[in-house]
């Protein structure tokens, strides 16, 4: 069991907007900044947001993220065919005193 | 830009010592400022936290694991190692080492795991 909470998946139409939720307690979302990473089907994860809403060079500005409370959100707008993949939010936790993550999100394009 | 590659047996007995080294390139792990993180993912599953080490030394390791992980660095070879004794069939998995940015500021707590190896399986069986 996953210290986040997210939905098993999403989907959407290419173009369309998909967010994903992750929700998290005040030892982890609710005191520290959130990231996310995309995991394409056979690779390593990729960052593509920290520090709540920071994006890496070379992220499409088409993936946001948010933070709010212990809750935070990514979101893919202009939803295209490649970015069918697995998406996981992570955090530190000051309870656990290290990394936690979420337990993935499997974006699916239709 | 920095580039992280995980070696060791693919293979660990049960009750042996599964042993990784990531060898980091494009970058020197004893500049400071990063911190080398070692992650897994179980066969069709999420992601966990192993633990990371700085190039003093000094670590934090998974709650859940510490009793039977070490990882250390060798600034001379420019690696970072991970040692998870006792292994059983749970902890086969596809192990990752990667660079982390760890830092506090006024948002809180900054940790995360910007480069990434492409991850070595190791499966723990007889």
């Amino acid at each position: 069991q996953s210290e986040l909470t997210q939905p098993p998946s999403a989907s959407g139409t290419p173009g369309q907007r998909v967010t994903i939720s992750c929700s998290g307690s005040s030892s982890n979302i609710g005191s520290n900044t959130v990231n996310w990473y995309q995991q394409l089907p056979g690779t390593a994860p990729k960052l593509i947001i920290y520090s709540n809403n920071q994006r890496p060079s070379g992220v499409p500005d088409r993936f946001s993220g948010s933070k709010s409370g212990t809750s935070a959100s990514l979101a893919i707008s202009g939803l295209q065919s490649e970015d069918e993949a697995d998406y996981y939010c992570a955090a530190w936790d000051d309870s656990l005193n290290g990394g936690v993550f979420g337990g993935g999100t499997k974006v699916t394009v239709l | 830009q920095v580039q992280l590659q995980e070696s060791g047996p693919g293979l660990v007995k049960p009750s042996q010592t599964l042993s990784l080294t990531c060898t980091v390139s494009g970058g020197s792990i004893s500049s400071g400022g990063y911190y080398w993180s070692w992650i897994r993912q179980h066969p069709g599953k999420g992601l966990e936290w192993i633990g990371y080490i700085y190039y003093s030394g000094s670590t934090d390791y998974n709650p859940s694991l510490k009793s039977r992980l070490t990882i250390s660095v060798d600034t001379s070879k420019n690696q970072f190692s991970l040692k998870l004794s006792s292994v059983t069939a749970a902890d086969t998995a596809v192990y990752y080492c990667a660079s982390s940015a760890y830092y506090f500021d006024s948002s809180g707590q900054n940790y995360f795991l910007d480069y990434w190896g492409q991850g070595t399986l190791v499966t723990v069986s007889s």
